[in-house]
């Protein structure tokens, strides 16, 4: 039973436009909730989180919306990149479990275009 | 700082057989934890830890064992190496806060044959 899910494996975009990768989840315990960028050959590296009391937080060209009651959250990232290409994992933890223990997704493969 | 650290980077073993996949930090971090990651299934939490002497089972617990005597160390041991464990795994570390999320590793990849 996937609880975090990303279900466009793969995304292609041109330089200067925006992306958008989506995730949903279906576990209503999970209260904190991260992105995470991978490319090949090395480990995941966090990107941006938000808390789920709130419902945008930005963080430069990267802002992540959640929408509790769609239990869906998404990434946008503003403009677009060529260095953005990579695999983006949407992760999320519980009320009682701790940013060591995380249920990701299966991963977006985002290609910037020029 | 070298931040997280895995050894071997490649490594192949024969079914049946013991090994012990190396994982080392140096930020001081109490969470410690390992991921395997399969290809169309993410990232899947192994065994992790909140601090020395610590730990806990993940999501796929089975075929592996950890300990952590050290806030350093958390060293993943793979009792008798099957084919389906054949992957790549991820050591990741944090902090008691949640807000920066886990430093990870570059990863180990295993085949077993």
């Amino acid at each position: 039973d996937q609880q975090v899910k990303q279900n466009s494996p793969s995304l292609s975009v041109q330089e200067g436009r925006i992306s958008i990768l989506n995730c949903d989840y279906t576990n209503s315990m999970f209260d904190y909730f991260l992105w995470y960028k991978k490319y090949p050959a090395e480990g995941p590296t966090f990107l941006i989180s938000i808390s789920s009391i709130k419902d945008k937080n930005e963080d430069g060209r990267f802002t992540v919306f959640l929408n509790k009651s769609a239990k869906h959250l998404s990434l946008h990232i503003v403009p677009s990149q060529p260095g953005d290409s990579a695999v983006y994992f949407c992760a999320a933890s519980g009320f009682t479990g701790t940013a060591s223990k995380l249920t990701f997704g299966t991963g977006t493969r985002l290609q910037v275009t020029l | 700082n070298a931040g997280v650290t895995q050894t071997p980077k490649f490594q192949v073993l024969k079914t049946g057989q013991s090994m012990t996949l190396q994982c080392a930090q140096d930020m001081n971090h109490e969470y410690m934890s390992w991921y395997r990651q399969d290809p169309g299934m993410g990232l899947r939490l192994i065994h992790y830890s909140v601090g020395a002497g610590i730990t806990d089972q993940g999501e796929v617990p089975n075929g592996y064992n950890v300990s952590r005597s050290t806030t350093e160390d958390f060293p993943l041991r793979l009792l008798s190496a099957a084919p389906s464990q054949t992957s790549v795994y991820f050591c990741a570390s944090s902090d008691s806060g949640r807000v920066g999320g886990q430093f990870f590793g570059p990863g180990t990849r295993l085949t077993v044959l």
